[in-house]
C-alpha cells in the first residue's frame, strides 16, 4: 500500500503571499491531520479532517485553514505568509477511528522570505 | 505549558545493548501514547503505542511502559542496532475527547555507535 504523500515538498514564498499544499492519504483511510514543526515550538497539531469535515483543531490563527475531498485528499492553505510560517508541514492519515496511530508523510518544507 | 516532555535531548547507546527513551506528561486526560522515529528529511515513522488501560505492550525489538501514577513512558529498544540512530518523539492523545489531535514531546536524538 502506497504511503501518504505530499506535495510540493519544497516551496519558497515571500511574506504576505498565500500558499496551498496538498496530502493524499493512504488508501482507505478517511482522516487526515495537519501538523507543523518548527525548531521552537516542536510538532504542533493543526487541524483534523474526516469526511470532509473539519474534526477539530489546534491553537493556531484563521490564516492557517484546509479542507479534504470526497476522496479524502486534503489541503491545508496559509494566507498573508509571515517569516514565522517557515516550518516543515507534516500531513499524516489514520485508518481507524478506535484507533490512535497516525502515519506520517515526508512534509512539505515552507521557507518565507 | 508542554504537557507531554522529553527531558533528554540526545542519548547514546553502543550497539546490542538497551536504548531506553523516556517521556513525562502532565495531562491525566490523555488515554493513548504513542512512539514515533524520526530521520531527517522525512516524516515521523509509527513505532509502537499504549492505551492507558495497559502498563505495558511489546512489538519485536521495542516495548512501551506505562506508569500512570507517575504519568512516565518509556521506550526501551532492545538490542539497539545502529539503524535505529534517529530522533524519537513521544505523543499523547485522547485529553478533551480528541483522539486525533495527538501532543508531542520535544524528541530525543538517539545514537547507536558500532
Amino acid at each position: 500500500k502506497a504511503g501518504v504523500t505530499q506535495t510540493p515538498r519544497y516551496l519558497i514564498k515571500t511574506r504576505g503571499q498565500q500558499v496551498t499544499l496538498s496530502c493524499s492519504p493512504i488508501s482507505g483511510h478517511r482522516s487526515v491531520s495537519w501538523y507543523q514543526q518548527t525548531p521552537g515550538q516542536g510538532l504542533q497539531f493543526l487541524f483534523e479532517y474526516f469526511s470532509e469535515t473539519q474534526r477539530n483543531k489546534g491553537n493556531f490563527p484563521g490564516r492557517f485553514s484546509g479542507r479534504q475531498f470526497s476522496n479524502s485528499r486534503s489541503e491545508m492553505n496559509v494566507s498573508t505568509l509571515e517569516l514565522g510560517d517557515s516550518a516543515l508541514y507534516l500531513c499524516a492519515s489514520s485508518g481507524r477511528d478506535d484507533r490512535y496511530e497516525q502515519y506520517f508523510g515526508p512534509g512539505t518544507r515552507l521557507t518565507v522570505t | 505549558d508542554q504537557q507531554v516532555k522529553q527531558n533528554s535531548p540526545s542519548l547514546s547507546v553502543q550497539e546490542g545493548r538497551i536504548s531506553i527513551l523516556n517521556c513525562d506528561y502532565t495531562n491525566s486526560m490523555f488515554d493513548y501514547f504513542l512512539w514515533y522515529k524520526k530521520y531527517p528529511a522525512e516524516g515521523p515513522t509509527f513505532l509502537i503505542s499504549i492505551s492507558s488501560i495497559k502498563d505495558k505492550n511489546e512489538d519485536g525489538r521495542f516495548t512501551v511502559f506505562l506508569n500512570k501514577s507517575a504519568k512516565h513512558l518509556s521506550l526501551h529498544i532492545v538490542p539497539s542496532q545502529p539503524g535505529d540512530s534517529a530522533v524519537y518523539f513521544c505523543a499523547a492523545g485522547g485529553a478533551d475527547g480528541s483522539a486525533r489531535q495527538l501532543t508531542f514531546g520535544s524528541g530525543t536524538q538517539l545514537t547507536v555507535l558500532p
